[in-house]
């Protein structure tokens, strides 16, 4: 079975921090991962996206992750984080060929002004 | 361009009570379809989903169920709700190649069972 692992539930940070947002996935076949960000009050939004190729990936916002095949990760990354990006991170994964698409339980992240 | 929508978006019901979500997809025609619950510190868990007409799948046993009337509408229902229903509901439909797929989520709904 799938299953996703979001080892941080809270990060707080200032801005113009670094960021990076871990995820583990477990899965022992080809997978796709995306990662979704639910701004307060907002519904659930593509971040970005990786399905092949280059594993370094790059979303909106300045946001990018990079798929590790060997440690079965996707950690999601921006190098300078503003107070706007203040959301709640969802890591997702979803085995080739499977309907499921199976979450983590999410990061809220607070930047501080 | 393809839009996903949810009525009601807030819902205050008392236990014991019949529930029925809509969810509507425009843009598209025979989207997979999906039901999610999301729970503070839970991520979202998939209830249901649909690959056409008629055609449910359930992820989980539960109070709750799907149905699926019309290409472009899934509807999620309760003949009595309880309290352990509370949460944020969210509709999705998968866009996208063989392979390549990805869902794209409408605005949710919050339920409160009182």
């Amino acid at each position: 079975a799938q299953s996703v692992s979001q080892h941080n539930h809270h990060v707080i940070l200032s801005e113009a921090a670094s960021l990076e947002l871990g995820c583990n996935y477990s899965y022992g076949g080809t997978v796709n991962l995306f990662w979704y960000v639910q701004y307060p009050g907002q519904h659930l939004q593509l971040l970005l996206k990786y399905f092949s190729g280059d594993p370094l990936v790059k979303g909106i916002k300045g946001f990018e992750a990079e798929f590790i095949k060997s440690k079965f990760s996707f950690n999601l990354r921006k190098p300078s984080v503003q107070w706007s990006d203040t959301a709640e991170y969802f890591c997702a994964v979803v085995g080739t060929g499977f309907q499921k698409l199976v979450f983590g339980t999410g990061t809220r992240l607070l930047v501080s002004p | 361009s393809q839009t996903i929508h949810q009525w009601p978006a807030t819902l205050v019901q008392p236990v014991g009570s019949p529930l029925s979500l809509e969810c509507t997809v425009e843009g598209t025609s025979n989207p997979n379809l999906y039901w999610y619950r999301q729970a503070a510190g839970r991520g979202l868990q998939l209830l249901f989903y649909s690959v056409g007409i008629g055609q449910i799948s359930s992820e989980v046993p539960q109070n709750l169920s799907a149905s699926r009337p019309q290409d472009r509408q899934f509807i999620l229902s309760s003949k009595k709700l309880l309290l352990s229903d509370s949460g944020f509901y969210l509709c999705a439909w998968r866009a996208g190649l063989l392979g390549r797929e990805t869902q794209y989520f409408g605005p949710g709904t919050r339920l409160l069972v009182l």
